[in-house]
């Protein structure tokens, strides 16, 4: 059990639509990343939050958008739906310290399908 | 960018075999490197770790060893059981920015009694 839980756990959305997924980040952890996992494939990194800021942003475009609030749960955003965003989304929650830096306590994802 | 190299799955062993899984990887500095497994129906979790070159992360009877001459850190176990049947993630993460982990395609282990 990680602590960290995700919402809904799948969805169905069209071309175009706008989808908004939510994580509840496992207690005390302040720092939570966001994970795209294409079918058959690992996990690509899309963005991280700290303390409300996003840190990090991987090779997503802006219409990826996110959130942290201040009990550290967050929200993933995707704009403008295309076919390519179906895949699993993983959010991940974690403690910014170096001796724990890579690890990352994962929910079980959101499986989105875009038709 | 760094880049991490999986053996291509999927993996079918029987109960007790010795069980490799091949990862290489590819970074401009020195980077953690570790292993996540994903069981049937649950989230991905750290199976084991390693934080600089010739360290051995262990845990749950796999090792892996961070060797940096060969850009590898391969899992091992010398004796695999129906319950290790999972998805094997290797993956690394440098030292700097974000905590961004890099992962490898995945290799599905399916162990038969």
């Amino acid at each position: 059990e990680t602590g960290v839980t995700q919402s809904p756990t799948h969805l169905i959305k069209t071309r175009g639509q706008q989808v908004t997924l939510r994580c509840s980040s496992q207690s005390g952890h302040n720092t939570v990343s966001w994970y795209q996992q294409a079918l058959g494939q690992g996990p690509q990194f899309i963005f991280q939050y700290y303390r409300e800021e996003e840190n990090g942003r991987g090779n997503f475009p802006p219409r990826f958008s996110g959130l942290q609030f201040p009990n550290y749960s967050s929200e993933l955003n995707v704009n403008a739906l295309e076919l390519d965003d179906s895949a699993l989304y993983l959010c991940a929650s974690s403690l910014p310290g170096q001796g724990t830096r890579g690890e990352l306590f994962f929910g079980e994802g959101s499986r989105l399908t875009v038709l | 960018g760094d880049s991490v190299t999986q053996m291509e799955g999927p993996v079918t062993l029987s109960e007790e075999a010795f069980l490799t899984i091949n990862c290489t990887y590819t970074a401009t500095g020195y980077p953690s490197l570790f292993w996540y497994v994903q069981y049937p129906g649950e989230g991905l979790q750290l199976l084991l770790k390693a934080t600089k070159a010739d360290d051995k992360g262990s845990n749950k009877g796999f090792e892996a060893t961070y060797r940096k001459e060969t850009t590898s850190f391969h899992l091992e176990k010398g004796s695999v059981q129906v319950s290790d049947s999972a998805v094997y993630f290797c993956a690394l993460s440098d030292k700097q920015g974000a905590q961004k982990l890099v992962f490898g395609q995945g290799t599905r282990l399916t162990i038969n009694p």
